[in-house]
């Protein structure tokens, strides 16, 4: 148990929706990290948060978003979801944002979008 | 470009056949080399990090390696347990940059 929790674990909806998911890091990491790992992709990096302030941007589409909230819990935010889209959503946590830092990954969560 | 190439794909061993996992990397600014072991459908675990070439750390099978282009995966008498995908990684201002990974496979 690496102490990063995800929820939901699994989703299932349809083209068009909206869903959240969410995010509560290692007690005292201040960064979070969002990633998306689908079956031909290895993991990619979506996004970075620390202590509330959005430092790095990676290939995340404009239909996803994401914040970082006061108590350091994390939502990722998809819309307007498309069949591709499908894939683990990663939530990662680190107590700093520089090198020493080593990021552990919590479960995951299964997006299946029909 | 920052990049990762893992190789082989993927690997078959049989218990106790020693090998080796290879990560090529080219990054502006080394800031450390991670591997991680998934397991399907779960999460990356932490295995090692690497900061400069010729450090060497160990964890039971496994020991990691890391040149000025390259780390290895050194894992020796494996057992079937050891069977995941490993992940190489290189950090690139904050973030992780992955490689695709090696499926290990390790038959009894």
């Amino acid at each position: 148990d690496s102490g990063v929790t995800q929820t939901p674990k699994h989703l299932i909806t349809a083209t068009g929706q909206r869903v959240t998911l969410r995010c509560s890091p290692r007690s005292g990491d201040l960064s979070v990290y969002w990633y998306q790992q689908s079956l031909d992709q290895g993991l990619q990096f979506l996004i970075q948060y620390y202590n509330g302030e959005e430092r790095a941007k990676g290939n995340i589409l404009e239909r996803f978003s994401a914040q970082q909230f006061p108590d350091l819990h994390s939502e990722l935010n998809l819309s307007s979801l498309e069949l591709g889209d499908s894939a683990l959503y990663f939530c990662a946590s680190s107590p700093g944002q520089g090198a020493g830092n080593t990021i552990y990954f919590g479960e995951g969560s299964w997006l299946t979008v029909v | 470009e920052d990049q990762v190439t893992q190789s082989p794909e993927a690997l078959r061993l049989q218990e106790g056949e020693s090998s080796s996992l290879n990560c090529s990397y080219t990054v502006s600014g080394l800031r450390g080399l991670f591997w991680y072991r998934q397991d399907p459908g779960k999460g990356p675990e932490f295995l090692f990090t690497l900061y400069s070439a010729g450090e060497e750390k160990e964890k039971e099978r496994l020991k990691a390696t890391l040149t000025k282009k390259e780390s290895f995966l050194h894992i020796t008498a494996p057992k079937p347990e050891d069977s995941a995908t490993y992940l190489c990684a290189v950090r690139n201002q904050g973030n992780l940059i992955f490689g695709k990974g090696t499926k290990l496979s390790v038959k009894p």
